[in-house]
């Protein structure tokens, strides 16, 4: 099983709410990734978290905040998001942070922000 | 600094090879990446290569790497629609570990 999965596929919220995405796999992996994708443009790092722990912050604002509530699962907490939020969030996972060089991407959650 | 850079958009018959080309400027990266991305879909890995490498085939895929030129290509051989997607090329570097360097993609259009 090489799947990492997220959910839900579209989420639509409106600036005031909260919401969360989540992404699962279950291949061992210790380390796992958030990415944010804007419209025609490259993937870029969010968060990386290793064995459950937040290794790097990429200077992402206070609204998103991770948590790895244990080594399958990786969510992304949403609060008082802006419409240029809107994004495709892609999850992804590696064996270790060492072997970064495999890193299995889920589908994505695709957000719109109103 | 970092940057990665790709051509935009590529037109290729079906049954003909694709070539899409790649220039990334960080002497210091340990891995170089081809993912395919397809409309509405997530990032799929479709091959690495190390960086002391030259070359890397897989089936239809043939990897080449110029590291003194700092150049990366991807060869898809007898191309097929359902190759048409957004290739990305990445690089990691090696003072990140995971720090991944994306390029802007090329979009692959297959004509019948």
């Amino acid at each position: 099983d090489t799947e990492v999965t997220q959910t839900p596929k579209h989420l639509v919220m409106g600036m005031t709410n909260k919401k969360s995405l989540k992404c699962e796999q279950h291949m061992g992996h210790r380390a796992m990734y958030w990415y944010k994708q804007k419209a025609k443009k490259p993937p870029e790092l969010m968060f990386v978290y290793s064995y459950e722990k937040l290794s790097i912050n990429e200077s992402v604002p206070s609204r998103f905040s991770p948590e790895c509530p244990n080594s399958s699962l990786l969510n992304l907490h949403l609060h008082a998001l802006q419409p240029e939020d809107s994004a495709l969030y892609l999850c992804a996972s590696s064996q270790t942070r060492t072997s970064y060089y495999e890193q299995y991407f889920g589908p994505g959650t695709r957000l719109t922000v109103t | 600094g970092e940057d990665v850079e790709q051509s935009l958009f590529l037109s290729v018959r079906e049954g003909d090879s694709s070539v899409i080309n790649c220039t990334y400027t960080d002497s210091s990266s340990t891995y170089l990446y081809w993912y395919k991305q397809e409309p509405g879909a997530g990032l799929q890995l479709l091959t690495y290569i190390f960086s002391n490498m030259d070359m890397k085939q897989d089936q239809r895929l043939t990897v080449l790497l110029n590291k003194k030129d700092k150049h990366l290509s991807l060869r898809i051989a007898d191309t097929q629609t359902g190759d048409s997607a957004i290739y990305f090329c990445a690089e990691s570097i090696r003072t990140y570990g995971q720090n991944f360097v994306f390029g802007p993609g090329t979009r692959l259009s297959v004509l019948p």
